[in-house]
């Protein structure tokens, strides 16, 4: 099992490009989540989705969107980046039922200049 | 609002020191509190402690919960260089307890 995975790992934008960050997981979890982590801000909720077929905007969604793919697979889409959106991101899973511990991948540094 | 604080912002111990990590929080319908472990890269899931569980115990961690102060903490005893981490504190929150709520967390630098 690969857990949660995230691709790219790192990438370089500049402001004004768009790109789109993907996830996916192999553990048959219901929800998937998105956060971004700053210095001294530790982990905000950009978007989550609770099942396959919904979507729900978190604490910090402004700036982007995102898709539900199908159950295993969760992107975070950044149509026009600006600098305030470099950051790590953070791709998460959990199962709809049971426990609350989420599942979290390796994560993605962006830099926007 | 729903809210998760950790303190201190960031600790230096010696090797073989105790430490003691704090989490305090509020939440509109408590459930249960989440320790993670963050190196380098993803958080890791340590404890979870629901509103049944008081105490935790995994090797040199131990966290208790404490329900009636809303607050929890975090144990590590004999620490070790591997310990150095950042230490997140989460609640569930929303309907279902479906999302997360973390704290800002606590650096530990373990030195030799």
């Amino acid at each position: 099992n690969a857990g949660v995975t995230q691709t790219p790992k790192f990438q370089v934008l500049k402001t004004g490009q768009s790109m789109t960050l993907q996830c996916a997981q192999d553990m048959n979890h219901n929800s998937m989540y998105w956060y971004r982590q700053d210095p001294g801000m530790g982990l905000r909720l950009i978007y989550y989705s609770a099942s396959e077929g919904t979507t729900d905007k978190g604490e910090v969604p402004n700036g982007y969107n995102v898709s539900r793919l199908n159950k295993r697979e969760f992107s975070l889409r950044l149509e026009s980046a600006a600098p305030s959106q470099t950051s790590v991101y953070f791709c998460a899973s959990k199962l709809l039922a049971g426990g609350y511990e989420q599942y979290f991948g390796p994560g993605t540094r962006l830099t926007v200049t | 609002e729903d809210k998760v604080v950790q303190s201190p912002l960031s600790l230096v111990v010696h090797e073989g020191d105790t430490v003691t990590l704090n989490c305090s929080y509020e939440v509109t319908n408590f459930r249960s509190l989440l320790w993670y472990k963050q190196e380098k890269k993803a958080p890791t899931f340590l404890f979870m402690l629901t509103s049944s569980g008081i105490e935790k115990k995994s090797g040199r961690l131990s966290s208790i919960l404490d329900k009636k102060e809303l607050f929890s903490i975090l144990n590590i005893t004999a620490t070790q260089t591997g310990d150095s981490a950042v230490y997140l504190c989460a609640v569930p929150v929303g309907g279902g307890g479906n999302k997360l709520t973390f704290g800002t967390g606590t650096q530990l630098k373990v030195e030799l």
